[in-house]
């Protein structure tokens, strides 16, 4: 079964500093992977998604994440955070069984930004 | 907006009891899927149908049930009720089930079983 483990369940960081949220997949195949971004009493947004093509994927809002295949991860980054960046991310893996699709989420990771 | 709605916003209900929760996907969608968003079991896929057809199913307890419309609507059904079943309930929608394609997300039903 494919899944995806967050390593953090809240990061913290200051205003105008990098964001990195850490995200590793398990998969017996090639993955499909994306990072999607839940803020407060909101729905789930689409950051972006890897599907096998180029492995450094650029997302919405500054964000994007690489594939590393050596390394079963696939990272979330943003060179400098924002407030409104202060969200739930969730890391997720689809799988595909013929006629039918499924995402499986991470626990997420809570990004705290501060002043 | 992702063109996916959700009704009603907020449920709240008693033990014992059944609702309804209702999703219109995006115009075009075929695709449907549930999902159930609690503090315990974090976001889960409950199920997922395609032009009316069950394809995919999650976990989903045989208390839920859904079915997709000829409008391609879908509702989600919950009888006895638990406290437990207290959670965000989201529905998303796509296009084709097949490809490798972005599922759009509604707001979410928020159930409160008191």
């Amino acid at each position: 079964a494919q899944s995806v483990t967050q390593l953090d369940s809240h990061v913290s960081v200051s205003e105008g500093t990098p964001v990195l949220l850490r995200c590793n997949y398990s998969s017996s195949y090639s993955p499909s992977l994306f990072w999607y971004v839940q803020h407060p009493n909101k729905g789930l947004q689409l950051l972006l998604k890897y599907t096998s093509a180029a492995t450094l994927v650029k997302g919405i809002n500054g964000f994007e994440a690489e594939f590393k295949k050596s390394e079963t991860s696939f990272h979330l980054t943003k060179p400098s955070a924002h407030m409104s960046d202060a969200a739930e991310y969730f890391c997720v893996v689809r799988t595909d069984t013929g006629t039918a699709s499924k995402l499986t989420f991470g626990t997420g990771t809570r990004l705290q930004v501060t002043l | 907006d992702s063109g996916v709605t959700q009704t009603p916003k907020h449920l709240i209900t008693a033990t014992g009891q059944r609702v309804t929760l209702r999703c219109s996907p995006r115009s075009g969608d075929l695709s449907v899927y549930w999902y159930q968003q609690s503090l315990d079991q974090g976001l889960q896929f409950l199920i997922q149908y395609y032009n009316g057809e069950e394809r995919a199913k999650g976990n989903i307890l045989e208390r839920f049930s859904a079915q997709q419309f000829p409008d391609l609507h879908s509702e989600l059904n919950l009888s006895s009720l638990e406290l437990g079943d207290s959670a965000l309930y989201f529905c998303a929608s796509s296009v084709w089930d097949r490809e490798i394609d972005e599922q759009f997300f509604g707001p979410g039903t928020r159930l409160t079983v008191l």
